[in-house]
């Protein structure tokens, strides 16, 4: 399997459930990004990790707590969500964070907050 | 502040008829610009990255231009296969290293 894979594609979950999302990269890369797409807004990053380490979290909630074991795997825990954080979350990888090499996304996971 | 600004929000074009896509941004220290495709239900696709003004790229029926405060994306030519929605990220310098900021994208729909 090539390129950046995530799992599940879609989710729905009540605001008092707990859930991961899970994201794996095939390409060799030691950087690691979540974002977060609403409609109509630009992609806004929450975490970054580059080889491993947590480097960038852009002021996101504590309901999501994220966790990167090696540099090909990321999650995204989340609990007591709320709806407006209804959303597609992408994890995208690169060489490294701050190089100007672009970044790979996966497919996202389609989330839906009830 | 908008850092990144995209134009337009949405774009219908006939099969065949070229437009161009508009990127502009206010930042400075530009590292490099990045256009990348999104179809429905999907990641954006990475196609391009542009370094320095004056820089063009090509790509099947897609040319990317940049200039010191904007870049274009050309489209000669449309097909409907090439509806979707078309992103742009500029990378800059900052005094704590590089920071990348994407715009809110164009849905281009191409009908046949």
């Amino acid at each position: 399997e090539t390129g950046v894979t995530q799992t599940p594609r879609h989710l729905v979950m009540g605001m008092t459930n707990k859930k991961s999302l899970k994201c794996e990269q095939h390409l060799g890369h030691n950087a690691m990004y979540w974002y977060k797409q609403s409609a109509k807004k630009p992609l806004e990053l929450m975490f970054v990790y580059n080889f491993k380490e947590q480097t960038e979290n852009n002021s996101v909630p504590s309901r999501f707590s994220p966790e990167c074991p090696n540099s090909s795997h990321l999650f995204l825990h989340l609990h007591t969500l709320q709806p407006e954080d209804s959303a597609l979350y992408l994890c995208a990888s690169s060489q490294e964070q701050g190089e100007d090499s672009p970044l790979h996304f996966g497919n996202g996971t389609r989330l839906t907050v009830t | 502040e908008d850092q990144v600004t995209q134009s337009p929000e949405a774009l219908r074009l006939q099969e065949g008829e070229s437009s161009s896509l508009n990127c502009s941004y206010t930042v400075s220290g530009l590292r490099g610009l990045f256009w990348y495709r999104q179809d429905p239900g999907k990641g954006p696709e990475f196609l391009f990255t542009l370094y320095s003004a004056g820089e063009e790229k090509e790509k099947e029926r897609l040319k990317a231009t940049l200039t010191k405060k904007e870049s274009f994306l050309h489209i000669t030519a449309p097909k409907p296969e090439d509806s979707a929605t078309y992103l742009c990220a500029v990378q800059f310098f900052m005094e704590y290293g590089n920071k990348l900021v994407f715009g809110a994208g164009t849905i281009l729909r191409v009908k046949s």
